[in-house]
């Protein structure tokens, strides 16, 4: 089974307008990280934001935030005020941690590619 | 500080051909992975080690691949011999340690073409 989904290959949103990339996740752990990672056509990939299996609150970071729903296992990203420069590839990606000792790979969906309109 | 940094950036060699791909992890960071990135297949962690050791190679698609990491500033990826099907993005990435909210820090990558 697949750890981390991103059931939209391709998204559209106009400029100055929100946009919401869904990621879903699989893991029985209680203890693991989910992250958020941009990739621009030039091909780096660039950290954007962070969240806790158990932190409270919803990550905040600049124009991102991620609406982390813990019942549900999604994690999806929220970017405000959307810029032409948001234009990429966006990956969801997990890391678990194990009671048996040692810390998980880090594991990434498909991703979503978001097209931002002038 | 200088971020993770890989060489070469592009590389385009003949099937058959050795293929070595560099890395240079941040210093200090403890963990450095290797991913390989293709249209097909998404980002596949390939093999990651930890103080210099490799932890987990199942990645690792099959004998014509090959890592080692010498000392805490240097890694290496080599391809032999290389094949057509092994054209992909190839990342290197380092982190600091291996708990659930360390992230990944990345380099620029290595475009390889196998012809």
């Amino acid at each position: 089974a697949q750890k981390i989904t991103q059931t939209q290959p391709g998204m559209f949103v106009q400029e100055k307008e929100a946009v919401t990339l869904d990621c879903t996740y699989d893991t029985s752990d209680p203890s693991y990280g989910l992250f958020w990672y941009k990739q621009p056509s030039s091909g780096e990939m660039i950290f954007l934001i962070y969240q806790g299996s158990y932190d409270q609150q919803n990550a905040t970071e600049g124009r991102y935030s991620l609406n982390f729903q813990k019942a549900r296992k999604s994690a999806n990203l929220v970017i405000s005020a959307s810029q032409l420069g948001d234009s990429a590839m966006y990956f969801c990606a997990m890391r678990e941690w194990f009671s048996q000792g040692g810390s998980e790979k880090l594991v990434f969906g498909k991703g979503t590619k978001l097209t931002v309109n002038p | 500080d200088a971020g993770v940094i890989q060489s070469p950036r592009h590389e385009v060699t003949e099937m058959g051909q050795e293929v070595t791909l560099r890395c240079k992890p941040i210093s200090g960071h403890d963990y450095l992975f290797w991913y390989r990135q293709t249209m097909m297949r998404g980002l596949e962690l390939l093999i990651y080690f930890n103080n210099n050791v490799p932890i987990d190679d199942s990645g690792m698609p099959e004998d014509r691949f090959s890592a080692k990491m010498p000392n805490a500033s240097f890694s290496t990826l080599k391809i032999q011999p290389s094949e057509p099907r092994d054209s992909a993005v190839y990342f290197c990435a380092s982190s600091l340690g291996d708990t659930t909210n360390e992230k990944l820090f990345f380099g620029s990558g290595t475009q390889l073409s196998v012809l």
